[in-house]
């Protein structure tokens, strides 16, 4: 079981608006620590999408975006397009015994 | 442009020792700003954090609890590469195994290729 919690799939058609949740505790988002996201295609390395809650590295597009709220955080897709059919990974630090860098369980998108 | 290239075996038996590397380019292991992880994916276990090392005047090494007793992370400066050992394998190790950097905010902005390594005899 994850520390960070993900609804393990969603879906929307093409041009749709999609967000993806993520749910923490005191310990890490709720304790102010930074979230990222990745977006990961089968087979392939992950990929940072969004660094620090809601900033987008170089390249990615202004569809995507990212909010943080007490001890949750949100990752929106707007626009939605057939390649954004990927998992995507939310990713924070925990600052208790139970390890440092922790992970959502992954949310499949499907694009309909 | 920073790129990280891992090698090592795919296939490690039982209670034997897995030893991965992370050849970096683009960047040093010795970076002020940098800091150096090893992070696994299992269908069962999710992404799960390993370890890291990185350098502060110092080396320094952090390491996940849950296999605090049998990791090493070692960076090799003159190759400019870092290591994993992770001692005493069983089946349960068998993962996709990822280096990765982290960045200033304490997210992974760049990640080796992953090595699929399988515990089996």
């Amino acid at each position: 079981q994850s520390v960070l919690t993900q609804p393990p799939s969603v879906s929307g058609a093409p041009g749709q608006r999609v967000t993806i949740s993520c749910t923490g505790s005191n310990s890490n988002i709720g304790a102010g620590y930074n979230v990222h996201w990745y977006q990961q295609v089968p087979g392939i390395a992950p990929k940072l999408l969004i660094s620090a809650n809601n900033n987008r590295p170089s390249g990615v597009p202004d569809r995507f975006s990212g909010s943080k709220s007490g001890t949750s955080a949100s990752l929106a897709i707007t626009g939605l397009q057939a390649e954004d059919e990927a998992d995507y990974y939310c990713q924070s630090y925990d600052s208790s015994l139970s390890g440092n860098w922790v992970f959502g369980g992954g949310t499949k998108l499907t694009v309909l | 442009q920073v790129h990280l290239q891992q090698s090592g075996p795919g296939l490690v038996t039982p209670s034997q020792t897995l030893s991965l590397t992370c050849v970096i380019s683009g960047d040093s292991v010795s970076s002020n700003s940098a800091k150096w992880h090893w992070i696994r994916q299992s269908p069962s276990r999710g992404l799960e954090w390993l370890g890291r090392t990185y350098y502060r005047s110092k080396w320094y090494n952090d390491y996940a609890i849950s296999v605090k007793s049998r990791i090493t992370i070692n960076p090799d400066a003159s190759k400019n590469q870092f290591s994993l050992q992770l001692n005493s394998v069983t089946p349960e190790d068998t993962a996709v195994y990822y280096c990765a950097r982290e960045d200033s905010t304490s997210g992974f902005d760049i990640w080796g290729q992953g090595t699929m390594v399988t515990v089996s005899s």
